[in-house]
């Protein structure tokens, strides 16, 4: 598709268990990132990949958190032990080069409810 | 990052202009201004940015103060679709790729 797709678009898990969310970035983007809105708030910045690597994880709240993007397209953000804390949107975004230069494309976001 | 300033809330008139206003004194030099609109349920989506000369595009326009401490997003003519919430960022530079959204300006057009 033309634009970043997040699946599923909704995930209900129980406390304690692990997820997986997954990021279909914009064919040819290099840079993706993930971020996570929790209700009334911004979005807040989680882990960048440029390429394969992660340039930047200083977003992630601890080590539960992990993300990968073995290929350098497709990204999955992982959480184990899930809390309920950790419900929110994570939202992931794409662009073809740094985004201050080129903006960035996001996709409508995972809900997560950890119950 | 440089911080930026909004209001909490606008409201306008369907088919009339809309001024968002964003303060940023405290830019550099290299400080890219961008522009981003979530409507609700959906992820942000890009408008428009720009570095010093004012920007057009089929969205909005972006009128950059001489002094770059502040800018206006301009939609022309506001119809209901475009209520969101518009987050003004200056994203950080030198390889830095973390956005800093803030809590935006929740725009509510008044049919």
């Amino acid at each position: 598709g033309a634009g970043v797709s997040q699946t599923p678009s909704n995930k209900v898990t129980e406390k304690g268990k692990y997820v997986e969310l997954r990021c279909d970035p914009i064919s040819g983007h290099t840079a993706l990132y993930w971020y996570r809105q929790s209700l009334g708030q911004g979005p807040e910045f989680l882990i960048y990949f440029q390429g394969t690597g992660a340039a930047d994880d200083s977003g992630l709240p601890n080590d539960r958190f992990f993300a990968v993007r073995p290929e350098g397209s497709v990204s999955t953000l992982k959480i184990q032990r899930t809390e309920r804390g950790d419900s929110a949107v994570y939202l992931c975004a794409s662009s073809p080069g740094q985004g201050i230069y080129y903006g960035y494309t996001f996709g409508s976001g995972t809900r997560l409810t950890v119950v | 990052d440089a911080k930026t300033t909004q209001p909490n809330s606008m409201e306008s008139n369907e088919e009339e202009p809309v001024h968002l206003p964003c303060n940023h004194s405290t830019i550099s030099g290299t400080d890219y201004i961008h522009w981003y609109r979530q409507l609700p349920s959906q992820g942000p989506e890009y408008v428009i940015h720009g570095l010093t000369s004012n920007v057009n595009n089929r969205m909005a326009s972006l009128a950059i103060a001489e002094d770059r401490k502040s800018s206006t997003l301009i939609l022309h003519r506001a119809t209901l679709r475009d209520a969101a919430v518009y987050y003004c960022i200056l994203p950080p530079n030198f390889g830095n790729e973390k956005l800093t959204f803030g809590t935006g300006t929740r725009l509510t057009i008044i049919p």
